[in-house]
């Protein structure tokens, strides 16, 4: 059975600073792995998604890896600031459907 | 337009009453899948469907049903609420596959709150 975990669950950094978001998953035959932002009370938004045969993906100041051997990803975010606070959560997929981890709360203090 | 609506998006219901939660998509995707989201749990799969005539249990389905109406839509029960169904509901789509990447999309949730 599929298990995803995210370390740390919460992280706070001044403004500015670059960072990392870690991601596990415990069975490597994923088909892809995706990650999302949440703000409080709010819908699930995509941010990136590394297909199986990749090894990352950008966009803007993110930038996700997938290490499928060793079950892990990185979500890693470039001269935070305080708009990337929010809840970032990733999810493996496979079978067609998606296990979530629990998400790492971010804060970003101006 | 939002591409995955939900209604309603907050709903306050007591013990024991049928509650029907109702999504619909604009993306033109065939599969679709709900979830409910509970502090310190995460999202948790309740059922999902990979076309109109495949409806499939997931990790939670236990005082659920769903029915998939159309494509667009796939509406999820609660036949008899309880207080612990109070959670964040979402539901979402995403393509087969054959031309796309399983990337879901989620709609904006909906707040069921059960006394």
């Amino acid at each position: 059975k599929q298990e995803v975990t995210q370390i740390p669950a919460a992280l706070s950094v001044p403004e500015g600073e670059n960072l990392v978001l870690n991601c596990s998953f415990t069975d490597s035959a994923i088909y892809n792995l995706q990650w999302f932002r949440q703000d409080p009370g709010k819908g699930l938004t995509s941010l990136l998604l590394i297909q199986s045969s990749q090894r990352e993906q950008t966009s803007g100041r993110l930038n996700a890896s997938l290490d499928k051997s060793s079950g892990r990803s990185t979500l890693y975010i470039a001269a935070s600031q305080p708009g990337d606070s929010a809840t970032y959560l990733c999810a493996a997929s496979g079978g067609g459907k998606l296990i979530f981890g629990q998400g790492t709360e971010l804060s970003v203090k101006p | 337009d939002a591409d995955v609506t939900q209604t309603p998006r907050n709903r306050i219901t007591k013990t024991g009453k049928r509650i029907m939660l109702e999504c619909s998509q604009t993306k033109g995707h065939d599969r679709m899948y709900w979830y409910r989201q509970d502090p310190g749990l995460g999202l948790r799969l309740i059922y999902y469907s990979f076309d109109v005539k495949d409806i499939n249990k997931g990790e939670i389905s236990d005082g659920y049903s769903v029915s998939r109406q159309a494509q667009a839509k796939f509406s999820l029960s609660l036949e008899s609420a309880i207080p612990n169904q109070t959670a964040l509901y979402f539901c979402a789509t995403s393509d087969a596959g054959t031309v796309g990447s399983y990337e879901q999309y989620f709609g904006p949730g909906t707040r069921l709150t059960v006394t």
